[in-house]
């Protein structure tokens, strides 16, 4: 099946740092990639959904500016967490698409999440 | 109020024995609902999907139920495993036009116990 990786899996940082993350989709083309932020015991919450050559969607009451998106290419989306504070530590999940052979858009493609980046700022 | 309930919160279970985890909806229109696994740390991986016309679905010893009618939709374990334990998330795509948005239950916790 398809694979979605992320890059790093985890990382630590100090207060006021940047981190990016990367997701990459190993083996098929991902016109749309998105991503999510997990707390602990909750759920995923989407964050935003990045398009290929154009800029992310946010979802209301994420930051545009803070949470960077960067969908450079088919297969690599980047999510860029600008000075980072502690209440930013997640698990930050990005997942992709697979384009259905024969529809387009029609709900049904499987989305394949990556492993996860566990982000902790002190 | 979230839109995707699901129950029970955590479940404990010996290893052989059966389970069903529970999926109550309110998303509509409703495009499919899923069923994913997610181990610790992890990514969710997808177990099964099913459109509103589909009754049941299997995958190994997953099996999923879909009654579009009620909004309603169970996930039943068979002969559990140990490495069955995970988060086992039900996630409800929400269908509007153009834009399908995913709507994800809280999850439930399982831990199988040998």
């Amino acid at each position: 099946g398809a694979v979605v990786s992320q890059h790093p899996s985890r990382v630590i940082c100090k207060s006021g740092t940047s981190v990016k993350i990367e997701c990459r989709s190993l083996d098929f083309q991902a016109t749309t990639m998105f991503w999510y932020r997990q707390f602990p015991k909750q759920s995923l919450m989407l964050m935003a959904t990045s398009n290929e050559g154009s800029k992310a969607t946010y979802e209301q009451g994420v930051e545009k500016d803070k949470f960077l998106i960067n969908h450079a290419s088919l297969t690599l989306s980047t999510l860029t967490v600008t000075s980072a504070h502690p209440e930013d530590s997640s698990f930050y999940i990005c997942s992709a698409t697979e384009p259905h052979p024969h529809l387009a858009g029609g709900g049904q493609e499987t989305q394949y999440f990556g492993p996860g980046t566990r982000l902790l700022v002190l | 109020k979230n839109q995707v309930e699901q129950s029970p919160q955590s479940l404990i279970i010996l290893e052989g024995k059966n389970c069903t985890l529970q999926c109550n909806y309110t998303v509509s229109p409703f495009s499919n609902l899923r069923w994913y696994k997610q181990d610790t740390g992890r990514g969710p991986v997808s177990l099964t999907i099913m459109t509103f016309s589909e009754n049941t679905k299997s995958n190994g010893r997953y099996t999923a139920t879909l009654d579009a009618d009620t909004k309603q939709s169970s996930l039943h374990i068979t002969a559990s495993q140990l490495s069955d334990s995970a988060s086992y998330i039900c996630v409800v795509r929400e269908f509007s036009g153009g834009y399908n948005k995913l709507i994800f239950g809280a999850g439930t916790r399982l831990a199988v116990h040998p």
